[in-house]
């Protein structure tokens, strides 16, 4: 089965530093992943996507993730944190036509 | 703006009611899918419809259910509301239901059971 961990419920940078958010993926097969955002009181807006065409994957807002198979990890980065940033982030993994599993999400917060 | 589009934004009703949430899709798109989000359990799939018909179903109560329309509009129907229920319902939609496809959110509808 399929499942997705993300590891720290909650992150806190400084404006302009990196941030790092972690995200494992179980996965029997080559998987779909995604890194989805959700802001306050808004629904979850597509960051970025993982489909097999390049292990780097570059999405919105500056953000990027790297995929690797020997960790079974798809962390998503950004080099200069901006207040902006404050918000949910969602790892999720799609293995099958029905549906996608999300993770518990990181709550990503920045210092001024 | 994901193009999706539910409503009522916001729904406060008492236990034991039933309440109807409604879910335009992206134009297009054939697949419409339905989440809860709460604090407790986070964000639970619940059911997907692609072109009018089930295709899978998750953590959804026997209480609940749902339909996708000619028109491709969705409505997930709650029943003999409980406490528990209160909680972020989104609506989701996809070109296709195959893997691969990403999902676009609705902006939600908050419900308060009191």
């Amino acid at each position: 089965a399929q499942s997705v961990t993300q590891l720290g419920s909650h992150v806190s940078v400084s404006e302009g530093a990196l941030v790092l958010l972690r995200c494992n993926y179980s996965s029997s097969v080559p998987p779909y992943l995604f890194w989805y955002v959700q802001y306050p009181n808004q629904g979850l807006q597509l960051l970025l996507k993982y489909t097999s065409a390049a292990t780097l994957v570059k999405g919105i807002n500056g953000f990027e993730a790297e995929f690797k198979k020997s960790e079974t990890s798809f962390h998503l980065t950004k080099p200069s944190a901006h207040m902006s940033d404050a918000a949910e982030y969602f790892c999720a993994v799609s293995q099958s036509a029905s549906k996608i599993i999300f993770g518990s999400g990181t709550r990503l917060s920045i210092r001024p | 703006d994901s193009g999706v589009t539910q409503t009522p934004k916001h729904l406060i009703t008492a236990t034991g009611q039933r309440v109807t949430l409604r879910c335009s899709p992206r134009s297009g798109d054939l697949s419409v899918y339905w989440y809860q989000q709460s604090l407790d359990q986070g964000l639970q799939f619940l059911i997907q419809y692609y072109n009018g018909e089930e295709r899978a179903k998750g953590n959804i109560l026997e209480r609940f259910s749902a339909q996708q329309f000619p028109d491709l509009h969705s409505e997930l129907n709650l029943s003999s509301l409980e406490l528990g229920d209160s909680a972020l319902y989104f609506c989701a939609s996809s070109v296709e239901g195959t893997s691969g496809h990403e999902q676009y959110f609705g902006p939600g509808t908050r419900l308060t059971v009191t």
